[in-house]
């Protein structure tokens, strides 16, 4: 079981660049979600998806897509980095939240992804 | 929607001395709460979630943390500090978001702690 799996660790890109970070779970969660990490600013929500076929935007989308085509994969992409997008991004996945709400299951996150864009 | 802060952006404390990260939150719901450790270089490892059961909640590492909700706060603590914590501690809210389990992030606590 190796839980949450991103690659690459680490990338160099020039602006006006696109890649696709990559993001696996093996633990049939449903919800799966990418953030990135600033300093003083924690983590912060880009995209989020509740299950295969079904995406939708956290706090800081622009620049971004996702898709998820199966439970275990949740790719994200940037259309055309930009220096603004220097980060390390993180991948999450968990289960739904507990029935009857209020109740909800911690995120499993997976070792990050540090990328420069120049 | 909901927010956290943390309200310290750097502690430091001596070995075997107590800790205190403090935490206040806001949410529109009945929220789960939980904190985080990231090691340097490393990624986010769960320490300890409260979610409506028990107020005072014990963690991994001898951490435990208490829900006050007449004080929206969930302060993190550890009784005598090791070299190993630390560490940047974040306080998240979970709540619901239309349809998703959304976490907010407090901008996290570092911790040193000296010899």
């Amino acid at each position: 079981n190796a839980g949450v799996t991103q690659t690459p660790k680490f990338q160099v890109l020039k602006t006006g660049q696109s890649m696709t970070l990559q993001c696996a779970q093996d633990m049939n969660h449903e919800y799966m979600s990418w953030y990135r990490q600033d300093p003083g600013m924690g983590l912060r929500l880009i995209h989020y998806s509740v299950g295969a076929g079904i995406t939708d935007q956290g706090e800081v989308p622009n620049g971004y897509n996702v898709s998820r085509s199966t439970t275990e994969d949740f790719p994200l992409r940037l259309l055309s980095a930009a220096p603004s997008q220097t980060s390390v991004y993180f991948c999450a996945s968990s289960p739904p939240p507990l029935v009857g709400g209020g109740s909800y299951n911690e995120q499993f996150f997976g070792p990050g992804t540090r990328l420069t864009v120049l | 929607a909901q927010s956290v802060t943390q309200l310290d952006s750097h502690v430091s404390v001596s070995e075997g001395t107590p800790v205190l990260l403090r935490c206040n939150y806001s949410s529109s719901y009945s929220p789960s709460l939980f904190w985080y450790v990231q090691h340097p270089n490393k990624g986010l490892q769960l320490l300890l979630k409260y979610t409506s059961a028990a107020t005072l909640v014990k963690g991994i590492n001898g951490f435990e943390a208490e829900f006050k909700k007449s004080e929206t706060s969930f302060h993190l603590t550890k009784p005598s500090a090791h070299m190993s914590d630390a560490a940047e501690y974040f306080c998240v809210v979970s709540g619901l978001n239309n349809a998703g389990n959304m976490l907010t992030f407090g901008g996290g606590t570092r911790l040193m702690v000296k010899p």
